[in-house]
């Protein structure tokens, strides 16, 4: 079957750097993707990776390693209005989205 | 970005009832839109790839004949949640993709059933 995990909960404080890991097994790869999600909002996209390597974009950063099945998504310089879920998707060979159940990222003052 | 545009926000209906919910691709044509089922403090669950022109790909588990969508145009498709029941209340979320990169959220709609 298709899965892809991440944790739960993580808890950081303000102005920290706080990673938030991915691991996936799907049925063929055809990019990762990372979005925001505050309670009661859609989501809103943050990151694609489709090769290998990491791609920054201001305070958020995103890796991916192929070969490993994982990602992780780097938050820097930890602002409250980044507490919010943040959820990690796969395309897989029929470049349907496979959803993680979300990172529920608290930060603390 | 690509901006997707849902309707209603929310909206609070009485059980045995029908509610119609739009989703809207404002500068872009969407040939392919996906209708999302999320409850609390849990992932999006994909309940149906609705195709213009033709009929919605549904997944397991998910009544065709409960929510039915319709995507009449490039730029619009429904879904109606008909006799409606309290188990049915759920945000409800539909996105477009551009290309192969990325997909675009509607704000999504509060249903609740009473």
């Amino acid at each position: 079957g298709q899965n892809i995990d991440q944790p739960t909960e993580m808890t950081a404080t303000e102005g920290a750097i706080v990673q938030i890991n991915c691991t996936y097994q799907t049925s063929g790869f055809n990019g990762l993707f990372w979005y925001q999600q505050h309670a009661g909002e859609a989501p809103t996209f943050l990151s694609y990776n489709v090769l290998d390597g990491l791609e920054e974009k201001g305070r958020f950063s995103s890796f991916l390693s192929r070969s490993k099945g994982y990602s992780y998504l780097l938050l820097k310089e930890l602002q409250m209005k980044d507490s919010a879920s943040y959820l990690c998707a796969v395309k897989d060979s029929n470049y349907q989205l496979i959803w993680g159940a979300g990172t529920k990222l608290i930060i603390k003052p | 970005g690509a901006v997707v545009s849902q309707h209603p926000s929310w909206v609070i209906c009485k059980s045995g009832t029908s509610v119609k919910i739009e989703c809207r691709s404002l500068d872009f044509q969407a040939t392919t839109m996906f209708w999302y089922r999320q409850f609390p403090k849990q992932s999006l669950m994909l309940m149906a790839t609705s195709n213009e022109g033709s009929k919605a790909t549904y997944e397991q588990g998910v009544e065709k004949d409960k929510f039915l969508i319709n995507h009449a145009s490039l730029t619009l498709s429904t879904l109606t949640v008909t006799s409606a029941h309290p188990e049915d209340s759920s945000f409800y979320i539909c996105s477009a993709g551009q290309g192969e990169t990325e997909a675009f959220f509607g704000q999504g709609t509060r249903l609740t059933v009473v």
